[in-house]
């Protein structure tokens, strides 16, 4: 089945600088794919989501790049501030009934 | 106000215990989901239904039980919980079965086996 890995699991960064976050995946079937947020305490936010015909897609401080060719999947904060601290998980789906989940990273942005 | 709601919030019970676990959507979504996030925050599907129908059971423990009375409502029984059963439990909801589909999250249930 269908393997995510993700990394940092950790990520400290300063207000005003950029955090990347990378998922790798294994099926190359894979055709959906998907950011979320955890803020402590709560569920998941979804942030971004794009199909796999998508390389590159930005929203609101967020930029999202594929790379089919490498299997990798990446989220950028482009300027990161202390709301943006959380928990933040990949989900990539093969447009098959269920998403599979990256391992997760927690992201602290100090102020 | 539309969303995904669960209760209780929290729960404390002792090993051989049975609780339930509500989730209501307001979003007019056909399939619910509910997911078990571990202390590593992994987050792994149990089950999946969509109106009404199970349609996604990964490998859980046959103590665990989903109920749909209608496609708004998913409940989460557990019959006789184990000390790793304590976990936080989320529920979502998506317009439609598979594909390309956005899941909303409800907030979560966390449960304490004593």
């Amino acid at each position: 089945g269908e393997q995510v890995e993700q990394r940092p699991p950790h990520l400290s960064v300063r207000e005003g600088d950029s955090a990347i976050i990378i998922c790798t995946y294994t099926d190359s079937a894979t055709a959906y794919f998907s950011w979320y947020k955890q803020e402590a305490g709560a569920g998941l936010q979804l942030l971004m989501s794009v199909l796999s015909n998508v390389d590159r897609k930005e929203e609101q401080g967020l930029t999202v790049l594929l790379n089919k060719k490498d299997k990798r999947l990446s989220l950028n904060l482009t300027a990161a501030h202390p709301g943006d601290s959380a928990v933040y998980f990949c989900a990539v789906n093969n447009m098959g009934y269920k998403l599979t989940f990256g391992t997760g990273t927690s992201l602290l942005v100090d102020p | 106000e539309t969303a995904v709601f669960q209760t209780p919030n929290y729960h404390v019970t002792q090993v051989g215990n049975e609780v339930s676990f509500n989730c209501k959507q307001t979003l007019g979504h056909d399939t619910m989901y509910w997911y078990k996030q571990d202390s590593k925050k992994l987050l792994k599907i149990m089950f999946s239904y969509n109106n009404k129908q199970l349609i996604v059971n990964e490998t859980v423990p046959r103590r665990f039980s989903p109920q749909s009375s209608d496609k708004a409502h998913l409940n989460l029984r557990i019959k006789s919980v184990e000390p790793e059963d304590s976990a936080v439990y989320l529920c979502a909801s998506s317009p439609r079965t598979g594909g390309a589909d956005e899941q909303y999250f409800g907030p979560g249930t966390r449960l304490t086996v004593l």
